[in-house]
């Protein structure tokens, strides 16, 4: 099947700081959602991108469907202690695909 | 409260003894899907259903069975279980893929079902 790649694959910062992970294909995609999985939970939706150099916020978050079509980015600003958790990438080749999802970035954050 | 529910939540089992695990959604959802997540691996697809009495392997669909005779429900069933189906399982559930309102394309998961095999 299709892999995705996700980097860094776990990160431990201060509370405060700014975070940024991202998310590779050998593929192109058309569409990117980054999901984030609360310890004990499953998976919830935090951003959805349809269109290459599209740059969608969901409050401190931030998301962009890179230009090439094969990577995708997430960055959190001013991290607190419940951004803890797995945060997942999923893509999609095409409309009526299914989704194919990425190994996770484990994020820890410190006090 | 649109939401998926799996249960049980915690299962040991021994090898051998079929088991299932059950999934309902109340949102009218068509698409169904369930996955494994294993350390690593992220999750990984074991079938999916476009809607009622139609299932289609995933990535990973050996050792697993499921059916969709009703809308909302999807269950997930072990005929033999073996310690290496020891995992997360999640199902999963949308609207189809391609269709209807944009902001509808993720899909909503339940709680999760963690699944030990001995």
């Amino acid at each position: 099947g299709q892999q995705l790649n996700q980097s860094p694959q776990s990160m431990f910062i201060q509370e405060g700081e700014d975070v940024s992970m991202n998310c590779t294909s050998s593929s192109i995609f058309n569409t990117w959602l980054w999901y984030k999985q609360d310890p004990g939970e499953g998976p919830v939706l935090l951003i959805a991108l349809y269109k290459a150099g599209e740059l969608t916020s969901n409050g401190r978050l931030t998301a962009q469907f890179g230009i090439t079509r094969k990577d995708s980015f997430l960055n959190i600003s001013a991290s607190i202690p419940s951004d803890v958790g797995i945060y997942f990438c999923a893509g999609r080749r095409n409309y009526g695909q299914n989704f194919v999802f990425g190994p996770g970035t484990r994020l820890s954050v410190l006090p | 409260e649109a939401q998926v529910t799996q249960n049980p939540r915690y299962l040991i089992t021994v090898t051998g003894k079929k088991l299932t695990v059950t999934c309902s959604q109340n949102m009218n959802h068509e698409y169904m899907s369930w996955y494994r997540q294993d350390p690593g691996l992220g999750l990984r697809q074991i079938y999916y259903s476009m809607n009622v009495e139609v299932t289609d392997k995933g990535d990973v669909p050996e050792g697993y069975k499921v059916s969709r005779k009703e809308k909302r429900n999807f269950p997930l069933i072990l005929e033999s279980p073996s310690p290496n189906q020891t995992s997360l399982y999640f199902c999963a559930s949308s609207y189809p893929p391609g269709t209807g309102n944009l902001r509808l394309y993720g899909y909503t998961f339940g709680s999760g079902t963690r699944l030990t095999v001995v």
